[in-house]
């Protein structure tokens, strides 16, 4: 069965700084991706980024970058430069998302 | 606004009555997954289906289904309900199956008294 680990419940960061939100994953697929979504106060679900397990080079889309290190079965989420609008819940799914996994609450200080 | 629309927003009902739910995916979208969310929990995959055929379950209770009509709306029927029920439902959609990004509708929030 494929299931997610995120270690961290929640977390703080000094707006403008960067801050890594941990992702374990496992999976006895070959080939398979992962996606991180955002969910803020309001409720709804965000998508922010997606990478696959055969992509080479990192995903980058703005100031997310994920850390995919296959190895270690981890796909962490880099925010870089925080900004109060980034205090949320961060899910991150397998690409069969069918598994969201307990989140990591994130808050941003001014 | 992820082009995913629920309907509808707010649903408060009593204990031991039955609701529906309503998605209309993306246009375009031919996958349709359901999803719970009770209070400061994950989210719970239900269902999903994929050009009107269902495709995978999750931990949908029987006293729940769901199905896609040819036009590629979705509804999600809860029966029998229990207070336990009280939830965020999503519905999500995307293209296809696997690396499509899956596209959120704004969930409905139901109460049950």
């Amino acid at each position: 069965a494929q299931k997610i680990t995120q270690t961290q419940p929640g977390m703080f960061v000094q707006e403008k700084e960067a801050v890594t939100l941990d992702c374990t994953y496992d999976t006895s697929d070959q080939s398979y991706g992962l996606f991180w979504y955002k969910q803020p106060s309001s409720g709804e679900m965000i998508f922010l980024i997606y990478q696959g397990s055969y992509d080479e080079q990192n995903a980058t889309e703005g100031r997310y970058s994920l850390n995919f290190q296959k190895a270690r079965k981890s796909a962490n989420l880099v925010i870089s430069a925080s900004q109060l609008g980034d205090s949320a819940m961060y899910f991150c799914p397998l690409e069969d998302k069918f598994y969201f996994g307990s989140g990591t609450k994130l808050n941003v200080k001014p | 606004d992820s082009g995913v629309t629920q309907t509808p927003k707010h649903l408060i009902t009593a204990t031991g009555q039955r609701v529906t739910l309503r998605c209309s995916p993306r246009s375009g979208d031919l996958s349709v997954y359901w999803y719970q969310q009770s209070l400061d929990q994950g989210l719970q995959f239900l269902i999903q289906y994929y050009n009107g055929e269902e495709r995978a379950k999750g931990n949908i209770l029987e006293r729940f289904s769901a199905q896609q009509f040819p036009d590629l709306h979705s509804e999600l029927n809860l029966s029998s309900l229990e207070l336990g029920d009280s939830a965020l439902y999503f519905c999500a959609s995307s293209w296809g199956l696997g690396t499509d990004t899956q596209y959120f509708g704004p969930g409905t929030r139901l109460t049950v008294l």
